[in-house]
């Protein structure tokens, strides 16, 4: 089952900031973040192994609730460049080693 | 330069008329994966494979085939395709899956059915 992205969409000026949330039914292993821009192949993120762990990458970072079975992207003074589709991508405990499964997407588009 | 390759990149085809995307990998890696991207439903692993002639169905293999003879290609076969195929398609690979290694897609293949 694909784990549960939110919001679906949203719209940002340039400088503000956003939360994505990934949500999953099921026992975590790692959470994968991507993104894709338009007409793109997804590109790597970051990666968050274990519970409770934060990574960060420039002004783009991400934590790992385990308990939870969630994970959040934060995205901070966004710029033009960070326009694109973000998705997670779950690898989970009983399918370790075997699957990402990935969510719908969250659709970000920064204007000016 | 290390990267992951498909072709052909745009194919138009008819009902029932069997094609192959090729996808080949310079990275030495063991694990590769076809996935297909449809509006609203993110991606969508159709089969993944661990090694050479390893392969395991993902969440939507029916229609699709693979094969894994050699460790950088991993062609996807749609024997007799259907205007439901129709769809974008990627293809990656990593080191293995999950773990502290990330996924290399390709640049896509889009694939309409008439």
């Amino acid at each position: 089952q694909q784990p549960v992205q939110s919001p679906q969409a949203v719209i940002l000026r340039e400088g503000e900031d956003a939360v994505i949330n990934c949500s999953s039914s099921k026992a975590l292993y790692s959470v994968h973040w991507y993104r894709q821009k338009h007409g793109e192949a997804p590109v790597f993120l970051m990666i968050l192994l274990k519970g409770g762990e934060q990574k960060g990458h420039e002004k783009i970072s991400a934590s790992f609730n385990e308990k939870k079975q969630q994970s959040s992207l934060y995205l901070t003074a966004s710029q033009l460049s960070y326009s694109g589709t973000y998705f997670c991508g779950t690898e989970d405990k009983q399918n370790a080693g075997n699957m990402l499964t990935f969510g719908g997407g969250t659709r970000l588009m920064v204007k000016p | 330069e290390a990267q992951v390759t498909q072709n052909p990149r745009y194919l138009i085809t008819v009902t029932g008329k069997k094609l192959t995307v090729t996808c080949s990998q310079n990275m030495n890696h063991e694990y590769m994966s076809w996935y297909r991207q449809d509006p609203g439903l993110g991606l969508r692993q159709i089969y993944y494979s661990m090694n050479v002639e390893v392969t395991d169905k993902g969440d939507v293999p029916e229609g699709y085939k693979v094969s894994r003879k050699e460790k950088r290609n991993f062609p996807l076969i749609l024997e007799s395709p259907s205007p439901n195929q129709t769809s974008l398609y990627f293809c990656a690979s990593s080191l293995y899956v999950g773990g502290q290694e990330t996924q290399y897609f390709g640049p896509g293949t889009r694939l309409l059915v008439l």
